[in-house]
C-alpha cells in the first residue's frame, strides 16, 4: 500500500539536543511538507519542498532544518535553537501537477522535552 | 493570522443528525479543501472544491463554496459516532504554488 511513514511516533528531546524526525513516502509525489500542530492552533507550515535538492521556508522555519536528497525522503531536524519544540509534527506529500492538490499525511511524531 | 477560520470551534450532535461546519477566508483562492483528523492521527483529505464550483457531493458529505462571501460550508448528513473528529478547511491561494493554508479546525462530537 502506498503512503507516508513518519518515525518515531514519540520522541523526547533533552536541552541543547538536536533531534531528527523521519518522513518517507512511496506515493511518487514530488512535493513534501512539514507542519507543526499545537492545541488550538491548527497546522502551521515549517518547510516544504517541491523538487529534490530544493526546499523553501514556511511560516515558522526558525529553529528547524530540512534536507531533500531523495524524492522519497524529507527529514526534519529540530535544532536546539527551537526553544519551544513540544508539539505534534505532521509530514505530508502531494503531486504538483496543477495547483493545490490534496495532501496525504503521515500519522505524526509527538515531540516532548525531557 | 490564519487564512481559513472555521465556525463553530466545537459542535456536539446526536447520531443521525446533520452537522454543518463553516469556513471563511480572506483572499482569492484556487480551491478549498476539507480534511478530517481523528485524535492522534494525521489528516485525511475529504473533498476539494474549485473556485469556479458552487457545490460538490461525496457520499454523506456536501460542500458549498460562495466566493462572493469568501465562505464554504461542509455538511455531514445522517452523522455517525465514527464521524467524531476534528475537521479543517484548507485554502490554496492564487499564485501560492502548492502550499495550503489550514484553519484551526472544528471539533465534532457525535453522541451515540
Amino acid at each position: 500500500d502506498g503512503g507516508i511513514t513518519q518515525s518515531p511516533k514519540y520522541l523526547f528531546r533533552k536541552e541543547g539536543q538536536n533531534v531528527t524526525l523521519s518522513c518517507e513516502q512511496n506515493l511518487n509525489h514530488d512535493a513534501m511538507y512539514w507542519y507543526r500542530q499545537d492545541p488550538g492552533q491548527g497546522l502551521r507550515l515549517i518547510y516544504y519542498s517541491q523538487i529534490v535538492n530544493d526546499f523553501q521556508k514556511g511560516d515558522i522555519a526558525e529553529g528547524y532544518s530540512v534536507s531533500r536528497e531523495k524524492k522519497e525522503s524529507f527529514p526534519l531536524t529540530v535544532t536546539s535553537a527551537q526553544k519551544n519544540p513540544t508539539a505534534f509534527y505532521l509530514c505530508a506529500s502531494s503531486i504538483i501537477t496543477g495547483l493545490h492538490q490534496p495532501q496525504h499525511f503521515g500519522d505524526g511524531t509527538r515531540l516532548s522535552i525531557l | 493570522s490564519q487564512q481559513g477560520e472555521e465556525d463553530p470551534q466545537a459542535l456536539s450532535i446526536q447520531e443521525g443528525e446533520n452537522a454543518t461546519m463553516n469556513c471563511s477566508y480572506k483572499t482569492s483562492i484556487n480551491n478549498l479543501q476539507w480534511y478530517r483528523q481523528n485524535s492522534g492521527r494525521g489528516l485525511v483529505h475529504l473533498i476539494l472544491i474549485r473556485s469556479n464550483e458552487r457545490e460538490k457531493h461525496s457520499g454523506r458529505l456536501r460542500v458549498t463554496l460562495d466566493t462572493s462571501k469568501k465562505s464554504s460550508s461542509l455538511l455531514i448528513t445522517a452523522s455517525r459516532a465514527a464521524d467524531t473528529a476534528s475537521y479543517f478547511c484548507a485554502t490554496g491561494l492564487t499564485g501560492a504554488n502548492s502550499k495550503l493554508t489550514f484553519g484551526k479546525g472544528i471539533t465534532l462530537s457525535v453522541r451515540p
